[in-house]
């Protein structure tokens, strides 16, 4: 699986954006890209996936590099609740994997605090 | 719509005992992972089962751990003769299909703790 590269940790105040970035180098072409983030004591939950345009729902953005060797979650407006470890995770394809798409594979991904 | 509900949250047991650990995925789903998150680490992926079927089972250790997905009811992760270096946190996660493009939805876990 291509490897993704997040910092360790990043500080935010409330009310502010935030830019979490993620540098996947390796990734293929039809590598999607998923975000996913863990709550204090919480499992993980999903945030926002794409492949190769931006994508924004509800809770976040996802901008894509035009070679798609980086991207960015975009939260518009930080809130106390959106403290959290924040997983940036590549899914390829059925043969990319070894026939394990199904896999999620953490890193140690990114540590967000919100200061009020 | 009930997400993945796991049970117990926490569990504490002593050294050689058996931990039954369940989870019962969102409706509808017949896909369940099995995750570990070990204490100040990141989630391993341990197994994937479908109903009544061990898809994949790379990520669990080869002796004392077991899972299961019956027809009925909800899938089990089971651990026998448990040792200290078990206790984590265990979640859970099912999804409709288990394509790149599907959103697995995890449950809130079972903390396991061993004495």
């Amino acid at each position: 699986d291509a490897k993704t590269t997040q910092p360790n940790s990043m500080e935010s105040n409330e009310e502010e954006p935030v830019h979490l970035p993620c540098n996947h180098s390796t990734i293929s072409g039809t590598d999607y890209i998923h975000w996913y983030r863990q709550l204090p004591s919480q499992g993980p939950e999903y945030v926002i996936h794409g492949l190769t345009s931006n994508v924004n729902n509800r809770m976040a953005s996802l901008a894509i590099a035009e070679d798609r060797k980086s991207s960015t979650l975009i939260l518009h407006r930080a809130t106390l609740r959106d403290a959290a470890v924040y997983y940036c995770i590549l899914r390829g394809s059925i043969l990319r994997s070894g026939g394990s798409n199904y896999k999620l594979t953490f890193g140690k991904g990114t540590l967000l605090t919100v200061n009020p | 719509n009930a997400g993945v509900m796991q049970n117990p949250r926490h569990l504490v047991r002593r050294r050689g005992q058996e931990a039954r650990l369940r989870c019962s995925p969102v409706k509808g789903h017949s896909h369940v992972y099995w995750y570990r998150q070990l204490p100040e680490e990141g989630l391993k992926f341990m197994v994937y089962l479908q109903k009544e079927n061990i898809i994949d089972e790379s990520g669990m250790p080869k002796e004392r751990f077991s899972a299961e997905f019956p027809k009925e009811g909800p899938s089990i992760l089971r651990i026998q003769q448990v040792v200290r270096g078990d206790s984590a946190a265990y979640f859970c996660a099912s999804s409709p299909r288990p394509e790149r493009t599907d959103t697995q939805y995890f449950g809130p876990g079972t903390r396991l703790t061993v004495l």
